[in-house]
């Protein structure tokens, strides 16, 4: 079954570490994206790529760093720099044609303490 | 003005009801309106979206409203069941850079439908 694979599920840091998610996709997708959900702020985008080695900011990428080597896998890392890494984040890809729906992994909660 | 704005943050309906869910956005430069549904512990997938130069577009039971002029529009499920209960999100997007779309999400919807 073609998707986006997130891992893992829920992860666990201390402060003040770095920490990287996992997102794989198998729907041969040009453009990957990560978005963080908090309650009762919708989704906000963190980084997107629309091609391999070329990645652009979204809206709230402080604090974060992402790569994209290879067409499949988008990593993110939760740096220390980052204030609030508590979250959920949700990776996603898309098609290159506008409009083509946003594919979702199913995320992954992290909390940082 | 990136903004989009959903309304309301929570909703309680009885089996058979119709829910409606609201957004408002400024940025006229908008022009595609899609819905994502989400289920506890799960990705949003996509549930609907209309283009602003149609004022209606229906699937299924779902159906999107579409005010070009009042930048806003709606989300109305008829005939709604306790399987709809989920979060339900809309956003707006612009053309910005081929391959790739930046899209703006309302806050969510958390729609409880009881049996």
């Amino acid at each position: 079954d073609g998707g986006i694979t997130q891992s893992p599920k829920y992860l666990f840091r201390k402060e003040g570490q770095n920490v990287t998610l996992s997102c794989e996709q198998n729907l041969n997708h040009d453009a990957m994206y990560w978005y963080r959900q908090d309650p009762g702020q919708g989704l906000r985008l963190i980084y997107y790529s629309q091609i391999v080695n070329d990645f652009q900011k979204g809206d709230i990428a402080e604090g974060y760093s992402v790569s994209r080597e290879k067409k499949e896998s988008f990593p993110l890392t939760v740096t220390s720099a980052q204030k609030n890494p508590t979250a959920f984040y949700l990776c996603a890809s898309s098609s290159a044609y506008y409009n083509s729906p946003l594919h979702f992994g199913n995320g992954t909660r992290l909390t940082v303490t | 003005q990136q903004q989009v704005k959903q309304s309301p943050q929570s909703l309680i309906v009885q089996k058979g009801g119709i829910p409606i869910i609201n957004c408002a956005y400024e940025n006229t430069a908008f022009d595609y309106f899609p819905w994502y549904q989400q289920f506890p512990g799960k990705g949003p997938a996509l549930l609907i979206a209309i283009r602003p130069d149609v004022s209606e577009k229906k699937e299924g039971r779902f159906t999107i409203s579409f005010n070009k002029s009042a930048k806003q529009f709606s989300l109305h499920i008829m005939d709604s069941q306790p399987g709809d209960s989920a979060t339900y999100f809309c956003a707006a997007s612009s053309f910005i850079i081929q391959g790739a779309q930046k899209l703006v999400f309302g806050q969510g919807t958390r729609l409880t439908i009881n049996p």
